[in-house]
């Protein structure tokens, strides 16, 4: 696998329900970011991980939304008590590490809808 | 306050024509990346660049930083190339945070 990985690729759920999706980068890309995108705009940086380090994270994340990188690898995106307003693409990139600038590999999103 | 401004928002072009799209930002960046999303949500990073210039078969990337301005070309335009273009910066506050523009959606008739 050369790409980013991310499962599920559609989820549709209930109000109130919580939802967890899976990103898995680019084998030995160090870091991972997630966005979130909504119809007509262009995506929202939501956090960052370098390794297992959440060491961004945005303030559209709110305590309904949590993120972990456990073992610096794969990461987890979930999101609790979701709301219709929680619709959108997530999206995850990854891109490894070096001093100054990167490039972001994407995946191909999860595409949630909220009943 | 960091921001990305993107133009046109929307552009129809006929086959082979050149592409022209503009994307200004606010403050001083580390980088400026030029993305690529077709209908179904894939995103594609096309270019990242920090300054000059740079080319990849027929889309042409430029930035001139006292200018604060990037533009992306395309050249002999395809109904292929139909996609939303995307730039997105990272300003020198802050690592790991990008600000992307809005897009701007292209369509190439045949």
């Amino acid at each position: 696998d050369t790409g980013v990985s991310q499962d599920p690729r559609h989820k549709i759920t209930k109000r109130g329900q919580n939802v967890t999706f899976r990103c898995d980068p680019i084998s030995e890309h160090n870091r991972l970011y997630w966005y979130r995108q909504t119809l007509g705009q262009g995506p929202e940086f939501l956090t960052y991980f370098q390794n297992e380090a959440q060491l961004e994270k945005s303030r559209l994340l709110s305590d309904r939304f949590s993120a972990e990188r456990p073992k610096g690898s794969f990461s987890t995106l979930e999101i609790q008590r979701t709301e219709q307003g929680d619709s959108a693409m997530y999206l995850c990139a990854s891109s490894p590490s070096g001093a100054g600038v990167d490039t972001q590999y994407f995946g191909p999103g999860t595409r949630l809808t909220v009943l | 306050k960091n921001e990305v401004e993107q133009s046109p928002q929307n552009l129809t072009a006929q086959e082979g024509e050149f592409i022209t799209i503009n994307c200004s930002y606010s403050v001083g960046i580390s980088a400026l990346h030029w993305l690529q999303q077709h209908p179904g949500g894939g995103i594609v990073s096309l270019f990242m660049l920090s300054s000059g210039k740079k080319k990849h078969g027929r889309l042409i990337a430029t930035i001139n930083i006292q200018e604060k301005h990037s533009s992306l070309h395309i050249t002999a335009s395809h109904p292929r190339d139909s996609a939303v273009y995307i730039c997105a910066a990272r300003f020198m506050d802050s690592n790991y945070q990008l600000i992307w523009g809005a897009g701007t959606k292209l369509i190439i008739k045949p």
